[in-house]
């Protein structure tokens, strides 16, 4: 029940674009993304609630196809501090109770060299 | 305003050992949540309240794990007794209705050591 995300692991040079995949296979309400660096705790980056929703965040946004049940996660210009491991964080449709449940991805490494 | 504070942020303890890790949430937040990171099995939902009512504890591995929420502003996960393979990263998380929607604010966690 886990989202995958892909890739796993994505090596950029400053100033590089990159794309990350966040797949679920059960509808979804809510995604959202997070971004962690070693050693410490997830950092809260957006949540896109509606179905074909686009966001942004600086240079970094974020798209949810509900039909498909994907978000992607968009960072142009890539700059060293956007180094980290980035989770997306699913809230499924369906129960009240667990309307604020998350389920978070595999985690996709982002490193950013000069 | 102060973010979400854990205690102790590294523990060591020796197997069959009680643990207990402290969280204060954020003032005004209604959701509280617990998660444990491993690398093996990475960020999962232990339990999770709202209003200080647990609302979702089926992440909780088993009955040496508990929970408890005694008022709106602390909350506190024990594990007893504790084993080697509970050693991981425990973080409390804390949300409330917002123009964000529910996004969740994650405290420093505590590193937990079970030899």
């Amino acid at each position: 029940q886990q989202p995958v995300q892909s890739p796993q692991a994505v090596i950029l040079r400053e100033g590089e674009d990159a794309v990350i995949n966040c797949s679920s296979s059960k509808a979804l309400y809510s995604v959202h993304w997070y971004r962690q660096k070693h050693g410490e705790a997830p950092v809260f980056l957006m949540i896109l609630l509606k179905g074909g929703e686009q966001k942004g965040h600086e240079k970094i946004s974020a798209s949810f196809n509900e039909k498909k049940q994907q978000s992607s996660l968009y960072l142009t210009a890539s700059q060293l501090s956007y180094s980290g491991t980035y989770f997306c964080g699913t809230v499924y449709t369906g129960g009240d109770m667990g309307f604020q449940k998350l389920v978070f991805g595999t985690g996709t490494r982002l490193l950013v060299s000069p | 305003d102060a973010g979400v504070i854990q205690s102790p942020r590294h523990e060591v303890t020796e197997m069959g050992q009680e643990v207990t890790l402290r969280c204060k949430p954020i003032s005004g937040h209604d959701y509280l949540f617990w998660y444990r990171q491993t690398m093996m099995r990475g960020l999962e939902l232990l339990i999770y309240f709202n209003n200080n009512v647990p609302i979702d504890d089926s992440g909780m591995p088993e009955d040496r794990f508990s929970a408890k929420m005694p008022n709106a502003s602390f909350s506190t996960l024990k594990i007893q007794p504790s084993e080697p393979r509970d050693s991981a990263v425990y973080f409390c998380a804390s949300s409330a209705r917002g123009r964000e929607g529910m996004a969740q604010y994650f405290g420093p966690g505590t590193r937990l050591t079970v030899l």
